[in-house]
């Protein structure tokens, strides 16, 4: 299994501000994936980050809006940018775990953020 | 592309009884099949994973299987409890392209 915290837990911010979340792993890792929960909704995948290579986003997310870091194998930043009252959600990071016979993904806690 | 449902999307019953939660998928050419618990205002537990080579998974009183060839996937929860309550997620795929969520069961086990 992997223990993962988030930073931070939640946030209010104003409408065209950014915001930073960060993403910490308690072991080493090569996948490393963001998701969006809207309220009500489900989870959206938003970007798979590798370290040492770019993030791939998932159609209708680009890299302007939701810029990523990777610098090492135990650590990713997500900035949500020029925010609006529309990226109001949780945001999630998780990572996948391998074993010998199967793969398994585990999810930090989430950063609940509210844009007025 | 794939797309999962889950039904059904709310189910309240009393404490001690066994229920079944459905989750199904379009396309049956899946890596894994994850089911997760959310918990208001926090993250998602992993319950159990089913490998696409596997038809069933156990633990405690919880039991999951997959039928790939109808695209279906079942969790069966024994003897629910309060602290049975949460939302549970069925989430398919893993490997690079993530998991592919359904939109969760809301479960309320009344005391």
């Amino acid at each position: 299994s992997a223990v993962i915290s988030q930073k931070p837990s939640r946030d209010i911010c104003q409408r065209g501000t950014s915001l930073t979340i960060q993403c910490q792993v308690d072991s080493q890792v090569t996948m490393m994936f963001w998701y969006r929960q809207q309220p009500g909704q489900s989870l959206t995948l938003i970007a798979t980050a590798n370290q040492g290579s770019e993030a791939t986003y998932e159609s209708g997310f680009v890299i302007d809006k939701f810029p990523i870091s990777r610098p090492n194998l135990t650590f990713s930043t997500l900035t949500v940018s020029n925010m609006s009252p529309e990226d109001s959600s949780i945001y999630l990071c998780s990572v996948e775990v391998h074993s010998v016979t199967f793969n398994e993904q585990f999810f930090g806690p989430g950063t609940r953020l509210t844009v007025l | 592309k794939q797309e999962v449902t889950q039904i059904p999307a709310a189910l309240s019953v009393p404490e001690g009884e066994n229920l079944v939660l459905n989750c199904s998928f379009t396309d049956s050419a899946i890596y894994n099949l994850q089911w997760f618990r959310q918990d208001p205002g926090k993250g998602l537990t992993s319950l159990l994973l089913i490998q696409s080579s596997q038809r069933e998974q156990t633990s405690g009183r919880l039991n999951a299987s997959l039928d790939k060839s109808s695209g279906r996937s079942t969790l069966y929860i024994a003897a629910s409890q309060p602290g049975d309550s949460a939302t549970y997620l069925c989430a398919l795929g893993g490997g690079a392209d993530g998991l592919t969520f359904g939109k969760g069961t809301h479960l309320i086990i009344q005391p």
